[in-house]
């Protein structure tokens, strides 16, 4: 079954520093998202992306934030300079339409920020 | 606002029943869904029901949904060690455009 991969499973970053966390959506799917959840804390929404533009963003997806799909394959969630509160589990996700189709998630990235 | 709430944790014994629980404020919801997560994994689809329905029945899992109250609830039966992972509840909004909100997840413990 294909499934949604997101590299690196673990990234550990110095306050300050850039990150860039990597996703592999399943190939037909149209819509894609990025979450995070902080420890102990709920899944939070940060930003949808659909015809290679940002429909929606939370109050999270400040200006620090940014996405991209550069190549029609990966899509990229970046951090441009890490706070400690960053730190997270970051979930890319992807569905093949909008409204009611469920999300496909893969395993995550954790970020740690020291 | 649109909120999810979920008890914390749940442990239950091997071949008991398990019932994980949850609250939602948007009444607009139109799917809510559950989702499995196991160690180290992402958020696994498990099932979902549609606002209209009160029950769905998929195997071992039972969704119940009590419109009037907000509450949709998970039962695992005859659970087992497999089963130990963490449960979340998820709603569906329309906000603009379609958006998930999540609850905090429920950690289901199965002692053996």
């Amino acid at each position: 079954e294909p499934e949604v991969t997101q590299t690196p499973s673990h990234q550990v970053t110095q306050m300050g520093q850039e990150v860039i966390l990597r996703c592999v959506p399943i190939s037909n799917h149209l819509y894609f998202y990025w979450y995070r959840q902080i420890l102990g804390q709920k899944v939070e929404f940060l930003v949808s992306f659909y015809n290679n533009e940002i429909s929606e963003k939370s109050e999270i997806f400040d200006d620090q934030f940014s996405v991209e799909r550069p190549d029609g394959s990966n899509f990229t969630l970046k951090i441009r300079s890490t706070k400690l509160e960053d730190s997270a589990m970051y979930f890319c996700a992807s569905s093949p339409g909008t409204g009611v189709s469920p999300l496909h998630f893969g395993n995550g990235t954790r970020l740690t920020v020291t | 606002g649109e909120d999810v709430e979920q008890s914390l944790f749940l442990s239950v014994r091997e071949g008991d029943s398990s019932v994980i629980n949850c609250t939602y404020t948007d009444s607009s919801s139109t799917y809510l869904y559950w989702y499995k997560q196991e160690p180290g994994a992402g958020l696994q689809l498990l099932t979902y029901i549609f606002s209209n329905m009160d029950m769905k029945q998929d195997q071992r899992l039972t969704v119940l949904l009590n419109k009037k109250d907000k509450h949709l609830s998970l039962r695992i039966a005859d659970t087992q060690t497999g089963d130990s992972a963490i449960y979340f509840c998820a709603e569906i909004v329309l906000s603009g455009t379609y958006k998930y909100i999540f609850g905090t997840g429920t950690r289901l413990k199965v002692l053996a």
